[in-house]
């Protein structure tokens, strides 16, 4: 079983509105979650992460909130533009060990 | 700007063949990765290493061995290649401490076809 679950594999949304992508995870024991971005041909890039201690973190046009209640958390995008469309992995971290998701493929339509 | 770069982009062998798969990081990170990517389930972890000469099992690491003998290069190998592994291979560097160790930088990838 998955410990890391992005149930939606793709997600298309309109240029200029809000892009969420979801995560749900089952270990509670991890340092931070990251969100890694991957356009075609080329590596993940990191986009943006969050401590294990907080519940919002902010960059720019990108917010992450996480819910240790609901082991759930979500990658906020606003505006999207299309230059945001790649798939989207979240990932676990404790410790040395990283564990992703299988990925979101978000598409940003013009 | 850091840079990750894998040996190769693509490559196809034959079944048996003994493969290696090279990485070479230019930011003096401690710690590099191997990860396979397969669709519907993201990157998995072969092996990883903290250190030269150091390596620790990652969740799939049958059929893998790997070799750290200087800091910046991290070797996967293929003792006997065979058609399950088949994939796309992405190596990883980053620094060892906190806050710096959970970004990841990653090559470009490897897309090895095995017939």
């Amino acid at each position: 079983d998955q410990q890391v679950k992005q149930n939606s594999p793709s997600l298309s949304v309109q240029e200029g509105r809000i892009s969420i992508l979801n995560c749900d995870y089952t270990n509670s024991m991890f340092d931070y979650f990251l969100w890694y971005k991957k356009y075609p041909a080329e590596g993940p890039t990191f986009l943006i992460s969050i401590s294990s201690i907080k519940d919002k973190n902010e960059d720019g046009r990108f917010t992450v909130f996480l819910n240790k209640s609901a082991k759930h958390l979500s990658l906020h995008i606003v505006p999207s533009q299309p230059g945001d469309s790649a798939v989207y992995f979240c990932a676990e971290n404790y410790g040395q060990n990283f564990v992703f998701g299988p990925g979101t493929r978000l598409s940003v339509l013009p | 700007d850091v840079k990750v770069t894998q040996s190769s982009r693509y490559l196809v062998k034959r079944t048996g063949e003994k493969v290696f798969l090279e990485c070479v990081q230019d930011m003096d990170h401690e710690n590099m990765f191997w990860y396979r990517q397969d669709p519907g389930l993201g990157l998995r972890l072969i092996y990883f290493s903290y250190d030269v000469k150091m390596k620790e099992k990652g969740d799939i690491p049958e059929g893998y061995s790997v070799s750290r003998e200087k800091k910046e290069r991290f070797s996967l190998i293929l003792e006997s290649a065979s058609t399950n592994q088949t994939s796309m291979y992405l190596c990883a560097s980053s620094f060892l401490d906190r806050p710096l160790s959970y970004e990841q930088y990653f090559g470009p990838g490897t897309r090895l076809t095995v017939t």
